[in-house]
């Protein structure tokens, strides 16, 4: 049973135009995150949320951005795609921010740009 | 700024044998470490958590080690299927739940 859902699984937009790629989540979990993957790297963060508390990291470009309107659902707003915003956006949930609580993360979001 | 890295970055071993993936870290301020499994197009699973006061841990043929004071975790994979082929990555938590990912490596078990 999938427990971290992203949707679409593939998306593809152009260059210059808006997209919103979306998570959600069963577990009813507080703390959902995003991550970024280009091909062959680390994942990255980007920001997360404590439940409706927004902490961005200090190096995600202004360009992206989130919304989470309830505890199961999240959204990566993506203002105006570049080319190299192409890559795996990764959708993940913990419990709390406790060291003992693993992330959970759902298929990710593979975006491609035109 | 932490930084971590993860030798070899493939391997190709054949079907049955033990083998050690290595994953560095240059910040020994942490408070936890993942391994993660990905297959190729999906998210990432994960396969053990250690804690920063912890020294090792074991899943089923899993097992993974962490010595804090010299930055280095392994994962140990013991009578290697076919199955196991992935990328696996490792992570350390850096507080509030902030992992700081290494590149992975890329595992093929061949039958």
């Amino acid at each position: 049973d999938a427990m971290v859902i992203q949707n679409p699984r593939y998306q593809v937009t152009q260059f210059g135009k808006p997209v919103t790629l979306s998570c959600s989540q069963t577990l009813n979990h507080n703390v959902m995150y995003w991550y970024q993957q280009k091909s062959s790297q680390a994942p990255k963060l980007l920001f997360h949320y404590y439940d409706k508390d927004f902490n961005n990291e200090a190096d995600t470009p202004d360009n992206f951005q989130s919304r989470r309107p309830n505890t199961s659902f999240c959204f990566l707003d993506i203002r105006s795609p570049g080319l190299g915003d192409a890559a795996m956006y990764l959708c993940a949930t913990s419990t709390d921010r406790g060291s003992d609580q693993p992330q959970h993360f759902g298929d990710g979001t593979r975006l491609s740009i035109l | 700024k932490q930084e971590v890295t993860q030798i070899p970055a493939a391997l190709s071993v054949p079907e049955g044998e033990n083998l050690v993936l290595n994953c560095s870290f240059t910040d020994s301020a942490i408070y936890n470490l993942q391994w993660f499994r990905q297959d190729p197009g999906k998210g990432l699973t994960s396969l053990l958590l250690i804690q920063s006061s912890q020294r090792e841990q074991t899943s089923g043929r899993l097992n993974a080690s962490l010595d804090k004071s010299s930055g280095r975790s392994t994962l140990y994979i013991a009578a290697s299927q076919p199955g196991d082929s992935a990328t696996y990555l490792c992570a350390v938590n850096t507080g509030f739940q902030k992992l700081v990912f290494g590149t992975g490596t890329r595992l093929l078990v061949s039958p």
